[in-house]
């Protein structure tokens, strides 16, 4: 069974250009979340998908990110426009369950690290 | 906020020996608390959750205990390996919340 997926896992941009993340959860996988982590920090929670409708968007730090999950498969993050302070990696993660019940496996990605000049 | 605590020193120990780890919250005790393992440039990978009425949970050589009192877990790793060596992280949900924030993570080294 394929884990989930990342694209891209690395990435270069100019302050000011835009970056799309994609994500590709584990099949049957309704819920799913953005994380990142900036150098130094701890990761930390930006978001969660229950299929295609935003459960908790409290950890977005402001509207220059966005995030969709269309027909509540693979979802995308956007950066537009990068700021230096974006730099990090950014991680999606996805499980069958939400935290705390039964089947409470979260199943991370490898990340996107993301490099903004 | 919740706020969770863990070593920001390496541990460094030798095979064979069992590696403890803490993992301290403040506040308010969360429903659960998890612990993950993180490899360089990879993603956390999920270990084991314990409930918040659990006091102690195994598997395999691995032994995460739950002391809501002192607001702390620990986590052990008996017969430590060199493989073992890694970034373990805490991670448990904020109040009103069930998505799980982490703490900073405590790096093992095992030696040979």
């Amino acid at each position: 069974e394929a884990g989930v997926t990342q694209f891209p896992s690395h990435s270069v941009i100019e302050k000011g250009q835009t970056v799309t993340l994609r994500c590709d959860p584990i099949s049957g996988h309704d819920n799913l979340y953005w994380y990142r982590r900036v150098m130094g920090k701890e990761i930390k929670f930006l978001l969660h998908f229950v299929k295609e409708s935003k459960q908790d968007e409290s950890g977005m730090p402001n509207n220059r990110f966005l995030a969709e999950r269309t027909g509540g498969t693979y979802s995308t993050l956007k950066v537009q426009p990068a700021e230096l302070e974006d730099s990090g990696v950014y991680f999606c993660a996805s499980s069958q369950e939400i935290p705390g019940n039964s089947g409470n496996t979260i199943y991370f990605g490898e990340g996107s690290w993301l490099t903004v000049v | 906020s919740q706020k969770i605590e863990q070593n920001s020193e390496a541990l460094n120990i030798q095979e064979g020996k069992t590696a403890t780890l803490t993992c301290n919250y403040t506040n308010y005790s969360p429903a659960y608390l998890q612990w993950y393992r993180q490899d360089p440039g990879r993603g956390p990978v999920f270990l084991l959750l314990i409930r918040e009425n659990e006091k102690e949970k195994r598997k395999e050589r691995l032994k995460v205990t739950f002391d809501t009192t002192l607001k702390q877990s620990l986590f052990h790793i008996t017969a430590s390996q060199p493989a073992d060596s890694a970034t373990y992280l805490c991670a448990l949900p904020p109040g009103g919340s069930y998505i799980p924030t982490f703490g900073r993570g405590t790096s093992l080294i095992v030696h040979p």
